[in-house]
């Protein structure tokens, strides 16, 4: 069973650009979350989506937005790139929203921004 | 809201010794507990979880947690290292009320395994 894609791996981007990231879940699984990994921050709740609905928001300015597809795939889309959003996006699916199941999570996209 | 304290930024040891990662959290409602592991260049993996239950919890690879309610800890403790266990490991919770599977993590410890 394959597990969780994001691609790119890497990418580098210059100030006030935009980027968009890749997130394939497992397949079955219909909950996508995203989270932000800094050294200065750590890891940081981004946004939950399930049902192509987003179900939770983190404290993100609204140039961090997201959108899953119908197939469960999901995307997040970051514009007017600032240095500070050099991070490492980690993207996790898990089967639903209820209940206890665990979250898996992708190896991320690495960004630069420059 | 809740938070997670995670005590160490990094542990040294040596192979073969026993070592504890703590953990501390604080919340005004119930929550579930996580200890995940990320080795280099990759994503996170889940250690073990604590949801209900017996306060032991343990992993395959012989790592186990204990879940102190009184002392809002979920201290992380193996008896022996081995090199490979090298990584950084992260302690997190999730609300129990909701479905939401919103984590909050502490700022992670390094475990440093020396030969």
């Amino acid at each position: 069973k394959a597990g969780v894609t994001q691609t790119p791996r890497y990418l580098i981007k210059t100030r006030g650009q935009q980027v968009t990231l890749s997130c394939s879940p497992i397949s079955g699984h219909r909950s996508v979350s995203w989270y932000q990994q800094t050294p200065g921050q750590g890891l940081q709740f981004l946004f939950e989506y399930f049902s192509e609905t987003q179900r939770n928001k983190g404290n993100f300015p609204g140039r961090f937005s997201g959108r899953q597809f119908s197939n469960s795939r999901s995307e997040m889309n970051v514009s007017t790139l600032e240095l500070g959003d050099s991070a490492l996006y980690l993207c996790a699916s898990s089967l639903s929203t209820g209940g206890t199941g665990e979250l898996f999570f992708g190896e991320g996209s690495r960004l630069t921004v420059l | 809201a809740q938070s997670v304290t995670q005590l160490d930024s990094q542990v040294p040891v040596f192979e073969e010794a026993p070592v504890e990662l703590r953990c501390n959290y604080s919340s005004s409602v119930s929550v579930y507990l996580f200890w995940y592991v990320q080795y280099p260049n990759q994503g996170l993996q889940l250690l073990l979880k604590y949801l209900s239950g017996s306060t032991l919890v343990e992993s395959i690879n012989g790592f186990e947690a204990e879940f102190n309610k009184s002392q809002t800890s979920f201290h992380l403790r193996k008896p022996s290292v081995h090199i490979s266990d090298t990584a950084e490991y992260f302690c997190a919770a999730r609300r129990s009320d909701t479905g939401r599977r919103a984590l909050t993590f502490g700022s992670g410890t390094r475990l440093q395994v020396q030969p």
